[in-house]
């Protein structure tokens, strides 16, 4: 149980486009998905969190015009990086945990190559 | 301010030793997480611990939640090739559903 998937797990695409990234929670709802980006060899920079139905919470110096968050049902989030350049470069990886628990499970992550 | 500290940050050892990695922090927390990642991966829930002196063991390794819930530590015996990879602690607080995550710990056993 408790399994997340993301699509696409790679893509690369030029400079001013966007690029939408799916967060799926398969056997469970998820009250809450977060969204986090990780650079080489380092931890989890946690970028968003957002709750089913409502708008999302950015943190601090999280572009959220650039960064845009849906989290229209209880199993999917998605996250458009809009007009996307190279330093948007990363591997973006979501999670998703159900109601009244602490414990995330993570998707396997999506490599964002920017052109 | 990293508000839980990991350490070490990187760890090299001949497969077959033993090795515990420590995360600390000043802060309480209401649950503590570990997980493990490998390169191009996303991470892998290992463990949850809940109550204040809590001992969990997955095969090789062993996890710790500090009496006052403060601090964790992992500890692998045995170590093999295949542990390899990046652990992460992460802490959750009472008052909210964020995760607190340590800034790692890579691994790598050689055989």
């Amino acid at each position: 149980g408790a399994v997340v998937s993301q699509h696409p797990s790679w893509v690369i695409c030029k400079s001013g486009t966007s690029v939408k990234i799916e967060c799926r929670s398969l056997d469970f709802q998820a009250t809450t998905m977060f969204w986090y980006r990780q650079f080489p060899k380092q931890s989890l920079m946690l970028m968003a969190t957002s709750n089913e139905g409502s708008k999302a919470t950015y943190e601090q110096g999280v572009e959220k015009d650039k960064f845009l968050i849906n989290h229209a049902s209880l199993t999917l989030s998605t996250l458009t990086v809009t007009s996307a350049h190279p330093e948007d470069s990363s591997f973006y990886i979501c999670s998703a945990s159900s109601q009244n628990t602490d414990t995330q499970y993570f998707g396997p992550g999506t490599r964002l190559t920017v052109l | 301010t990293q508000l839980l500290e990991q350490s070490p940050q990187f760890l090299s050892i001949q497969e077959g030793e033993n090795l515990t990695v420590y995360c600390n922090s000043s802060s309480v927390f209401s649950s503590l997480q570990w997980y493990r990642q490998e390169p191009g991966e996303g991470p892998v829930l290992l463990v949850t611990v809940v109550t204040g002196g809590e001992v969990k063991k997955l095969k090789r390794l062993t996890f710790q939640f500090g009496d006052a819930r403060k601090d964790s530590s992992l500890h692998i015996t045995a170590a093999q090739p295949g542990d390899t990879g990046l652990y992460l602690c992460a802490g959750a607080f009472s008052n909210g559903n964020k995760l607190v995550f340590g800034a790692g710990t890579i691994l790598r056993v050689k055989s």
